[in-house]
């Protein structure tokens, strides 16, 4: 059955603290792993698609790499406004379902 | 460019009611997804549809039906209400040639 698991469950930050998101993942047949910023009652918000080992993609202060195992999402000196929950998950086909991890909630403190 | 919207925001309901959620695609999108976001944990997949018609479902009972329209909106039916179904409601379209989904604001629904 496929997997996502996503550590730390929270993570309280410094502005200015660097510090990364992981998403460790159990799928065969990965077609896309991807990631989605949420804040509170609100719909996720499309950040990353990652498609191979090695792909890196950069927003703003945020990065995302993929490995064969797992993906992390660095945030480069972050300010109180990236507090929110970062969700991972993945597609097995295009198209596919989305299966999410519990998502990682960051508070980064002024 | 107009997103993914959603109707309604809030919606309380009494256990053992129906409910029907609304969603309407991003422009240029045929596919809909609809997911169940339960308090502190991640989207659960309902179901998709594309070209009218159900393509996939996750582990959800027969009491969560749903319909796409010819323009590509869709809507959620939930039946015979249970307290464990109040959760936020997320809709989710894309291109069927694209891997990226694109969420609506979601509705709260709480069953009391």
């Amino acid at each position: 059955e496929d997997q996502v698991t996503q550590s730390p469950e929270a993570l309280r930050l410094q502005e200015g603290e660097s510090s990364s998101l992981n998403c460790s993942y159990t799928v065969s047949g990965l077609r896309g792993l991807f990631w989605y910023r949420q804040d509170p009652g609100k719909g996720p918000e499309f950040l990353f698609t990652l498609y191979s080992a090695g792909e890196e993609k950069e927003k703003e202060r945020l990065k995302a790499t993929l490995t064969k195992k797992e993906s992390f999402l660095h945030i480069t000196a972050p300010k109180p406004e990236d507090s929110a929950t970062y969700l991972c998950a993945v597609a097995k086909a295009a198209g596919n379902k989305l299966t999410f991890g519990g998502g990682t909630r960051v508070l980064v403190k002024p | 460019d107009a997103g993914v919207t959603q109707s309604p925001t809030h919606l309380i309901k009494t256990r053992g009611q129906q409910v029907t959620l609304r969603c309407s695609p991003k422009s240029g999108h045929d596919t809909v997804s609809w997911y169940q976001q339960a308090l502190g944990q991640g989207p659960q997949f309902i179901f998709q549809y594309y070209e009218e018609e159900e393509r996939q479902r996750g582990n959800f009972p027969d009491r969560f039906s749903g319909h796409q329209f010819p323009n590509y909106s869709s809507e959620l039916n939930v039946n015979a209400l249970l307290l464990g179904d109040s959760a936020l409601y997320l809709c989710a379209s894309r291109q069927v040639s694209s891997y990226e989904q694109y969420f609506g604001p979601g509705t709260r629904l709480t069953v009391t």
